[in-house]
């Protein structure tokens, strides 16, 4: 089945800063690449998604980008605010969601 | 719309007791799973549904059974709990499989002591 690798497992910015997230997965069958934000004690919440046909999305503050020949993908967030403090994974999708481990952001102010 | 819904928000079993969680969903979707969330490991897929009456397994299904009788329902359950199914249960449904957006419970704290 697909495995999902994600780093780094934590990550602490300055507010203002960017960051970035990187995953990797293994079936280059896989089509559908989205992320989630996960605030403390909440549910995960789809912040951003890519299909494979799509290099680059874009939403206000974040970007994803996706590389299927390296099989990676990867989200930027630019402006970085304490709000944007939480718990994000990505996930990689063929016939069922598979995520990674996820990655602890910190946004100090 | 409530979206998702999860019961109970928490439970605390004792070993070899059983169970059955509850999710109900309002948004007519044909899809819904069930996931379990540890530290450090994201979220692992238990079972599926892709529409009333089907199921199926996903990457971790070993000592859970699964029912979607009505389509806005998904049970999971657990017929003689361990302590390592001790862990954070989300139910998710989704419109389009798994190409789209899932909208996830807000959680089932469960311990198993």
């Amino acid at each position: 089945g697909e495995n999902v690798e994600q780093h780094p497992s934590t990550l602490s910015v300055q507010e203002g800063d960017s960051a970035v997230i990187k995953c990797t997965y293994s079936d280059s069958a896989s089509n559908y690449f989205p992320w989630y934000k996960q605030e403390l004690g909440k549910r995960p919440q789809l912040i951003i998604d890519i299909r494979s046909n799509v290099g680059e999305k874009k939403d206000q503050r974040i970007a994803v980008t996706l590389n299927k020949t390296a099989k990676h993908f990867s989200l930027h967030i630019t402006e970085t605010q304490p709000e944007d403090s939480a718990v994000y994974f990505c996930a990689a999708s063929i016939l069922d969601m598979r995520f990674g481990a996820g990655t602890r952001l910190t946004v100090k102010p | 719309n409530a979206g998702v819904t999860q019961t109970p928000k928490f439970r605390v079993l004792k070993t070899g007791q059983s169970m059955t969680l509850l999710c109900a969903q309002d948004m007519n979707h044909e899809y819904m799973y069930w996931y379990r969330q540890d530290p450090g490991m994201g979220l692992r897929l238990i079972h599926y549904s892709v529409g009333e009456g089907t199921t199926a397994k996903g990457e971790v299904p070993d000592g859970y059974n699964v029912s979607r009788l009505k389509k806005q329902n998904f049970l999971l359950g657990l017929e003689s709990a361990a302590p390592s199914q001790t862990s954070v249960y989300f139910c998710a449904s989704s419109e389009s499989g798994t190409e789209g957006e899932q909208y996830f419970g807000p959680g089932t704290r469960l311990t198993v002591t």
